[in-house]
């Protein structure tokens, strides 16, 4: 079964960085567009970016933008989210999901999330 | 942006009996809405997508409905293994993704 495997996550100040990494196996990872949804404490699910399956193309939540960044090496099978300028509001377990494509009724590719990893969390506290 | 709104945010329910849950869109985003399941402490599993279809091993008291705007999650005879947080996710209009806040479900 396919494996989604977050590190990096841990304790950072209010202004600090951190760079999370996604090991993925048991797929073609080359061949999916990957994501990181987010989850504060107690809180629901926020979408936070997403990769094309070669890195060409990415999309930021307007929360993120300009602080993140996602890269992918396919060669190594690995997703990284780089976080810089971090928030308290950034505290949050981070999953990596892989996306899966399907041909709706209408014959229009969809993509839905088929697998998520565990999560890291990430705390941003003084 | 798509706003997604999950109904009721807790429903309390006897093991045994039928549970259903409510997500509905903004707009319309026509049968492209997956549900997931959240247990304490674990990442989010899918059980629906196409608002119908049931993912791989999920089993056949697991059953969604609709299209358009209104959505339905409904469990037929709830297990223990049952008792949990439920997200629907629109996938129609992305970028972004965006999920509703959460139905738990609760042991009555």
């Amino acid at each position: 079964e396919v494996q989604l495997v977050e590190s990096g996550g841990g304790l950072v100040q209010p202004g600090g960085s951190l760079r999370l990494s996604c090991s993925a196996s048991r797929f073609t990872f080359s061949s999916y567009a990957m994501h990181w949804v987010r989850q504060a404490p107690g809180k629901g699910l926020e979408y936070v970016s997403a990769i094309s399956s070669d890195g060409g193309s990415t999309y930021y939540a307007d929360s993120v933008k300009g602080r993140f960044t996602i890269s992918r090496d396919n060669s190594k099978n690995t997703l990284y989210l780089q976080m810089s300028s971090l928030r308290a509001g950034d505290t949050a377990v981070y999953y990596c999901v892989k996306d899966q494509k399907y041909v709706d009724t209408a014959m229009v590719t969809r993509y839905y999330f088929d697998y998520w990893g565990q999560g890291t969390l990430v705390t941003v506290s003084s | 942006e798509i706003v997604m709104t999950q109904s009721p945010a807790t429903l309390s329910v006897s093991p045994g009996e039928r549970a259903t849950l409510s997500c509905r869109a903004s707009q319309s985003v026509n049968s492209n809405l997956a549900w997931y399941q959240q247990k304490p402490g674990q990442a989010p599993r899918l059980l629906i997508y196409g608002a119908s279809t049931r993912a791989t091993g999920i089993p056949a008291r697991f059953s969604g409905s609709g299209s358009g705007t209104e959505f339905t999650l409904t469990i037929s005879s709830l297990q223990s293994e049952d008792f949990a947080v439920y997200y629907c996710q629109q996938y129609n209009n992305w970028p972004p993704y965006t999920f509703g806040q959460g139905t738990k479900l609760e042991i009555k």
